[in-house]
């Protein structure tokens, strides 16, 4: 296990489709963060999970936003009725949990909503 | 969460030491200082950390003043591939659960 892995990297659909992102943190990671980020601008937070548990989420989660992390290791990022402005790289990050500690992220989801 | 303060953008030369400074003015006892980097189509990556003084590794530099509120980012020797939007950020990436990146600094390295 090398890294935080996403798929796909890319990802096109027309408006209106509902899409699916999946995230394989770092084997040991209890903490996995989801994060969407537009040209120019930094990470925002999304939503972030302590095992199999949804602790947090954004207020940008919309109700169209769902996330699942079934069994404490990969997480998947489901987006219904897309919009344009869903538009973005969606990244994830794991990390041990343990203070101090950084987080790792994948390499992301780049999602074109036509 | 501290809010952090950075330069959008600066330019530097190959060869050349390259210093960014963030401010975090309201940054908490227990709040670490930590740097990312970041590559067009990527996602960032971890560059150092630091609670305060000097803290050094194969990448970079962080320095700390006493007073917390603020950090200079040091890059030695510069080349083309360290052109790349850096973040600082300043929290417990594990306790904040809503860590704000901002905009970053826009780091040019020109030949």
């Amino acid at each position: 296990d090398t890294g935080v892995s996403q798929d796909p990297r890319h990802k096109i659909t027309k408006r209106g489709q509902n899409v699916t992102f999946r995230c394989d943190p770092i084997s040991e990671h209890n903490r996995l963060y989801w994060y969407r980020q537009t040209l120019g601008q930094g990470p925002e937070f999304l939503t972030y999970f302590q095992n199999e548990a949804q602790l947090e989420k954004s207020r940008l989660l919309s109700d169209r936003f769902s996330a699942e992390r079934p069994k404490g290791s990969f997480s998947t990022l489901e987006i219904q009725r897309t919009e344009q402005g869903d538009s973005a790289m969606y990244l994830c990050a794991s990390s041990l949990g343990t203070s101090g500690t950084e987080q790792f992220f994948g390499p992301g989801t780049r999602l074109t909503v036509l | 969460l501290a809010k952090t303060t950075q330069p959008i953008s600066m330019d530097s030369y190959e060869g050349q030491e390259v210093n960014i400074t963030c401010s975090h003015n309201n940054i908490a006892t227990n709040d670490y200082i930590t740097w990312y980097q970041q590559f067009p189509s990527q996602g960032p990556r971890f560059i150092i950390q630091g609670y305060k003084t000097k803290v050094t590794n194969e990448v970079a530099s962080l320095f700390i003043p006493a007073d917390r509120k603020s950090s200079t980012l040091s890059l030695p020797r510069v080349s083309l591939s360290d052109t790349a939007v850096y973040y600082c950020l300043v929290g417990d990436l594990n306790r904040d659960d809503k860590i704000i990146f901002g905009k970053g600094t826009r780091l040019h390295i020109l030949p």
